[in-house]
């Protein structure tokens, strides 16, 4: 089974950037669609963006549009959240999940989760 | 988009209780849900998906039923271990969550 360990994060100021990074351990890593989930402080969980299997396509939630970019490595078995342009609501913990190929699939596992903060 | 909404928000209740919550989409996802229990610091852990399959390793008191608009999760006694939050997820249009039900010990 994979595991996902993220590393990145911490404190920037507005307008800023910030790239997240999400190891998985197996050799099934290829076969998974990886998603970027986040939680503002003391939120809900909301989805940032996906990229598929073979990292040909991504697709994000408006919010992330123009921002944010996903990429892979399924070389390096790692995923990448980069995040230009941060606001202050930008705020969060970041989530890596992977899922099954195809569309309507649940997500699991999840990363242990990394805090982003954007503050002047 | 799809909205997601759970009730209760909150729910308080005593360890051997039977628990219910319930997630309402703003449109049909067919049986594309599943349920995730969360813990203070931690990340989300998967439960139920396709709406009443229990992944592997979830204790058999918790079960998920519904289709199309009206879904809920079931814990039939609560353990000491169930107190969390609950959120379900839409995955049938792209990706949405519920807005949490906290489970608080009575």
């Amino acid at each position: 089974e994979v595991q996902l360990v993220q590393s990145g994060g911490g404190l920037v100021k507005p307008g800023g950037s910030l790239r997240l990074s999400c190891a998985a351990s197996g050799s099934t890593f290829s076969r998974y669609w990886m998603h970027w989930v986040r939680q503002g402080p003391g939120k809900g969980l909301e989805w940032v963006g996906r990229i598929i299997d073979d990292g040909r396509t991504t697709y994000y939630a408006d919010f992330a549009k123009g921002r944010f970019t996903i990429s892979r490595d399924n070389a390096k078995n790692t995923v990448n959240l980069q995040m230009d342009s941060l606001r202050v609501e930008d705020t969060a913990v970041y989530y890596c999940a992977g899922a099954g190929r195809f569309v309507n699939n649940w997500f699991d596992p999840w990363g242990q989760g990394t805090l982003v903060t954007v503050s002047s | 988009d799809i909205q997601m909404t759970q009730s209760p928000s909150t729910l308080s209740a005593s360890v051997g209780d039977r628990v219910t919550i319930t997630c309402r989409a703003s449109q049909s996802i067919s049986g594309w849900l599943a349920w995730y229990q969360q813990k203070p610091g931690k990340a989300p852990k998967l439960l139920i998906y396709d709406a009443s399959s229990l992944e592997s390793g979830v204790p058999s008191r918790f079960s998920g039923s519904g289709s199309e608009t009206e879904f809920t999760l079931t814990i039939s006694s609560l353990q000491p271990d169930d107190f969390a939050t609950y959120y379900c997820q839409q995955y049938n249009t792209l990706y949405s969550f519920g807005q949490g039900t906290k489970l608080e010990i009575k």
